[in-house]
């Protein structure tokens, strides 16, 4: 049972615009959203995080945003650069658990 | 400063060998995770350790054996590994009951 779901393997952008991943969940217990982007063959980095008293949160050219009701969330990046092109995994908890990955998206940025 | 370091970055063991990973924090953090991280998908919980003592074991063979000598160190232990054990062993921290975990650079493990 996938609790967290990244339904576009990959994205692609072009540079100076916006992206937009997205990630749902089934488990209405998920009180706590984060994502994670990650290069290859490092750790993933924690970019950003919401709790579900929220509905966007913003860091610099990064914002999520949650949909509670429809058990959905997004991370716009704006603008989108180069640099940008990881994986991005969005990631849940309930309570403080343990946390409950979806499986990435490839977001490629092209100059 | 959120710096989980883990070492070695890259190792190559065969299957008789036993071998020790290390993670390091020192940002006062009393929960440490192990993940495993294969290409391309998400990363696996292995062991969590709350205040130095394990807490959840992610029903992992007995080949992997972790140890939480104190609160800024942890430690997975190797042995008689598989060659479908090559994967990225990832380290994380947190908080401990903070949600956020922050992930060491892995190390690359090959078992030939």
């Amino acid at each position: 049972d996938q609790q967290v779901k990244q339904n576009s393997p990959s994205l692609s952008v072009q540079e100076g615009r916006i992206s937009i991943l997205n990630c749902d969940y089934t488990n209405s217990m998920f009180d706590y959203f984060l994502w994670y982007k990650k290069y290859p063959a490092e750790g993933p980095t924690f970019l950003i995080s919401i709790s579900s008293i929220k509905d966007k949160n913003e860091d610099g050219r990064f914002t999520v945003f949650l949909n509670k009701s429809a058990k959905h969330l997004s991370l716009h990046i704006v603008p989108s650069q180069p640099g940008d092109s990881a994986v991005y995994f969005c990631a849940a908890s309930a309570s403080g658990s343990r946390l409950t990955f979806g499986e990435g998206t490839q977001l490629t940025v092209n100059p | 400063d959120t710096e989980v370091t883990q070492t070695p970055k890259h190792l190559v063991m065969g299957m008789t060998n036993k071998k020790s990973l290390k993670c390091e924090q020192h940002m006062g953090h009393r929960a440490m995770y192990w993940y495993k991280q294969k290409a391309k998908k998400p990363p696996e919980l292995m062991f969590v350790y709350s205040y130095e003592k394990l807490s959840i074991n992610e029903s992992v063979p007995s080949r992997f054996s972790p140890e939480c000598p104190n609160s800024s160190l942890l430690n997975l232990h190797l042995h008689a590994l598989q060659p479908e054990d090559s994967a990225l062993y990832l380290c994380a921290s947190s908080q401990v009951r903070a949600e956020t975990q922050y992930f060491g650079p892995g190390t690359r493990l090959l078992v030939l």
